[in-house]
């Protein structure tokens, strides 16, 4: 398995800001991705965030409003840009490890309201 | 591509009571399934996988799940509600690149007294 940690926990963030959450992992991972999960809904994945190049993103989320750094194999960032109140959402990074079988691990997510 | 649906979005159990949740999914070839479960304000935690092996799979916390192919469903069951298995639960599917998932729009498990 895979510890991980994310910073803040939660914030309250004003219309037109920027945030930037913060994802540790105790070991070195190859796999890093960040999810968003808005009021009462599913995840959906927004990027998969690449040590050394830039982030593949899902379609729907582009790197202007969402980038993301990956500066080592331990740790990535992901910044939510010029925000709104549509914004306001649970954002979640997780890690996938491959062995016996493919898994991925969840970091406990950062609780983001846009007033 | 993949998909997942899950018929409920909210079951209701008595404690002590059998827990069904249903999901299906969509897939161009042979799958990997995986539930996870989502505490109130608690990150996700894996419940059980499906990954080709053993169609019954039993998972934590008394969970177990079934691989029918011929249905496409992989429903998670447990003989026996605790008021502690409350929660989210989301069935999942991995995508054609093998390592994105892709999640189910998740139950709510509610448990009475």
């Amino acid at each position: 398995s895979a510890v991980i940690s994310q910073k803040p926990s939660r914030d309250i963030c004003q219309r037109g800001t920027s945030l930037t959450i913060q994802c540790q992992v105790d070991s070195q991972v190859t796999m890093m991705f960040w999810y968003r999960q808005q009021p009462g809904q599913s995840l959906t994945l927004i990027a998969t965030a690449n040590q050394g190049s830039e982030a593949t993103y899902e379609s729907g989320f582009v790197i202007d409003k969402f980038p993301i750094s990956r500066p080592n194999l331990t740790f990535s960032t992901l910044t939510v840009s010029n925000m709104s109140p549509e914004d306001s959402s649970i954002y979640l990074c997780s890690v996938g490890r491959t062995g016996r079988s493919y898994e991925q691990y969840f970091g406990p997510g950062t609780r983001l309201t846009v007033t | 591509a993949q998909s997942v649906t899950q018929l409920d979005s909210h079951v209701s159990v008595s404690e002590g009571t059998p827990v069904l949740l249903r999901c299906n999914y969509s897939s161009s070839y042979s799958p990997s399934l995986f539930w996870y479960v989502q505490h109130p304000n608690k990150g996700l935690q894996l419940l059980l996988k499906y990954t080709s092996a053993a169609t019954l799979v039993k998972g934590i916390n008394g969970f177990e799940a079934e691989f029918k192919k011929s249905e496409t469903s992989f429903h998670l069951t447990k003989p026996s509600a605790h008021m502690s298995d409350a929660a989210e639960y989301f069935c999942v599917v991995i995508d054609n690149y093998g390592q994105n998932f892709v999640f189910g729009p998740g139950t709510r498990l509610s448990v009475l007294p």
